[in-house]
């Protein structure tokens, strides 16, 4: 089945860049739209973003200032870098397949988006 | 920002049935496809329900969604206590251009 696993070092110090790697197994990263989910300490998921094949990104904006989102086909893996970290930004950071749809419905664009496979997550705590 | 509201807590007997809100707006519950996530303490997310009310491959049918308007609902039928979890309901946000998640739900089964 597909696995999906997270990466990266656990600590960061603060004002620096957070990189973290998500190596996709049994899939393709030539498919589907590949996001990054955050959850701070017992608080609830924030999107981040995702990243397409195609070259299409797309980001929350809250973090579309400091988040960058890429696709190495070749090496099936999906990678964030996050910048300018603060203690804020201490969370469990997750790696998610998403399905995305949008289908025009009498002139209007109806989404589907939806994560049906995810990775078990990796810890960042940003502190000096 | 917009928000998806959910209860914090639910809690219900072995058995019995519990239904989890979640209420949005005409930016995303309203046109776009609701989907839950089931998340057992210390462990990642995993897909109940996509597509409001359809379930992935392997998940009961004790599980089961609905939408109606801006709001959205997961019942869980025949509790087990391997039910208890913190549940999230999620929705494409049109001003968000992205996934909005609603806050979580604690399912206690008591």
């Amino acid at each position: 089945q597909v696995q999906l696993r997270e990466s990266g070092p656990g600590l960061v110090r603060p004002s620096e860049t957070l990189s973290l790697t998500c190596s996709v197994s049994n899939d393709s990263t030539s498919s589907h739209y590949w996001s990054w989910i955050r959850q701070p300490p017992g608080k609830g998921l924030e999107w981040i973003g995702y990243a397409f094949y195609t070259g299409s990104l797309n980001y929350n904006p809250s973090l579309r200032s400091r988040a960058t989102i890429s696709l190495d086909t070749s090496k099936n893996q999906v990678s964030l870098r996050l910048n300018s970290v603060t203690t804020a930004d201490t969370a469990m950071y997750y790696c998610a397949r998403g399905s995305l749809l949008g289908t025009a419905v009498r002139g209007v664009v109806i989404f589907d988006y939806y994560f049906d496979h995810w990775g078990q997550g990796t810890p960042v705590t940003v502190s000096s | 920002q917009s928000v998806l509201t959910q209860p914090p807590s639910v809690s219900a007997a072995p058995g019995q049935e519990v239904v989890i809100s979640c209420s949005g707006s005409s930016s995303n519950i309203g046109p776009n496809y609701v989907s839950w996530y089931q998340q057992v303490p210390g462990t990642a997310p995993k897909l109940l329900i996509y597509e409001n009310h359809k379930r992935p491959s392997g998940i009961p049918d004790r599980f089961s969604g609905s939408k109606s308007g801006t709001s959205a609902t997961l019942g869980i039928a025949g509790l087990q206590t391997g039910d208890e979890a913190d549940f999230y309901c999620g929705a494409w946000d049109n001003s968000l251009n992205g996934m909005l998640f609603g806050g979580g739900t604690k399912l206690t089964v008591l």
